[in-house]
């Protein structure tokens, strides 16, 4: 079985100051994990994965994110918010091939100018 | 390039009606998945379509079903629609079924009345 419990459903930062959007997986397989960004009246945008490789993941606008198998994590980060880094942001767990995606219920973002 | 394209944008129907969904994948893609988005949750899995063949299928009644055509174009179809189908329907498209890189369509907003 796989899921991923997203641990803070709201977080709210001023503008150049750290994001931290957390995520705790749980997969019965080697997992692949993601994270996707989704604005307003727009489609899933995906801002990184981890797929085996590398344990430090580096994504699109500043984001990055690091996989923890002891800690069965993988929290999102970025050092400086941007006001249009304002968004839902959803963790995704799959297997790398032919299965679906499993997400979390999604972090919502507000940056405060 | 186009990427995902879905249609309609919104629909609105009543209880009781029968419902189609319209997605084209992004160029160069061959497989097919469907997501319902419920306000305020994250996407839910409901079918992929590969080789114009249902590959993979989530917690969804059998009045969710689909199709995939030879251009690799798909379609979701519910009937009996339920004021609890209400949501956004996304589409996301892959190569061979390969998670790895899923694109997003902007999805369908389903209103059910």
């Amino acid at each position: 079985a796989q899921s991923v419990t997203q641990l803070d459903s709201h977080v709210s930062v001023s503008e150049g100051t750290p994001v931290l959007l957390r995520c705790n997986y749980s997969s019965s397989y080697s997992p692949s994990l993601f994270w996707y960004v989704q604005h307003p009246n727009k489609g899933l945008q995906l801002l990184l994965k981890y797929t085996s490789a590398a344990t430090l993941v580096k994504g699109i606008n500043g984001f990055e994110a690091e996989f923890k198998k002891s800690e069965t994590s993988f929290h999102l980060t970025k050092p400086s918010a941007h006001m249009s880094d304002a968004a839902e942001y959803f963790c995704v767990v799959s297997r790398l091939t032919g299965n679906q995606f499993y997400f979390g219920t999604g972090t919502s973002l507000t940056v405060i100018p | 390039d186009a990427g995902v394209t879905q249609s309609p944008t919104h629909l609105i129907k009543t209880r009781g009606q029968q419902v189609t969904l319209r997605c084209s994948p992004k160029s160069g893609h061959d497989t097919v998945s469907w997501y319902q988005q419920a306000l305020g949750q994250g996407p839910q899995f409901i079918f992929q379509y590969y080789e114009e063949e249902e590959r993979q299928r989530g917690n969804f009644p059998d009045r969710f079903s689909g199709h995939q055509f030879p251009n690799y174009s798909s379609e979701l179809n519910v009937n009996a629609l339920l004021l609890g189908d209400s949501a956004l329907y996304l589409c996301a498209s892959s190569f061979r079924e390969i998670n790895e890189k899923l694109f997003f369509g902007s999805g369908t907003q389903l209103s059910v009345l």
